[in-house]
């Protein structure tokens, strides 16, 4: 089945600047990646998703980037905020949803 | 912050004791899924359903059951036998298999 890895599990940025989480999947037959944010103490929301005929995608200050040769796929945060600081999932779908471990996001004022 | 319902928010198990988690959706979404999350393993998926009166096991299906005689309803019951039971539970719904829509929780505890 599939596995995802999610790299890495905690991420300290200043505010202002970038901060990149990267993923990879192993069942080439994935076809769809999205990403979810969750605030402590509430449910992870989908921030951005991305399907594997697109290598990249952006909405605001995120991105996420998809290499399918590499099996790999990236979320880019730029001008990272206060507000940015969260846990961050990865996911890819062959029949089911499968999550990556988790980046725990703290942006620093 | 309608659409997918949890409850209770919080729930003690004692030893022995079967609990049943509830998940209730009004979303009209055909899909819905339990996910367990730990702290530092992410969500793993328990059951999923695609259609009423049909369900599959995930990645960690062991110690849990699940029913599905209604679209809206996917409750989860965690039996004895599931020995390691304390973990927030998110149950989850999708029209598709793709976009998840994620209830709020509940965090299950064993006194």
């Amino acid at each position: 089945g599939e596995n995802v890895e999610q790299h890495p599990s905690t991420l300290s940025v200043q505010e202002g600047d970038s901060a990149v989480i990267k993923c990879t999947y192993s069942d080439s037959a994935s076809n769809y990646f999205p990403w979810y944010k969750q605030e402590l103490g509430k449910r992870p929301q989908l921030i951005i998703d991305i399907r594997s005929n697109v290598g990249e995608k952006k909405d605001q200050r995120i991105a996420v980037t998809l290499n399918k040769t590499a099996k790999h796929f990236s979320l880019h945060i730029t001008e990272t905020q206060p507000e940015d600081s969260a846990v961050y999932f990865c996911a890819a779908i062959t029949d089911k949803l499968i999550f990556g471990t988790g980046t725990r996001l703290q942006v620093f004022p | 912050d309608g659409g997918i319902t949890q409850s209770p928010k919080y729930l003690f198990r004692k030893e022995g004791q079967n609990v049943t988690l509830s998940c209730e959706q009004n979303l009209n979404h055909d899909a819905m899924y339990w996910y367990r999350q730990d702290p530092g393993q992410g969500l793993r998926l328990i059951y999923y359903s695609q259609i009423v009166n049909d369900f599959q096991k995930g990645d960690i299906a062991e110690g849990y059951s699940v029913s599905r005689e209604k679209k809206e309803s996917f409750p989860l019951t965690v039996t004895s036998a599931q020995k390691n039971p304390t973990a927030f539970y998110l149950c989850a719904s999708s029209s598709g298999s793709e976009k998840l829509f994620f209830g709020s929780g509940t965090q299950l505890s064993v006194l």
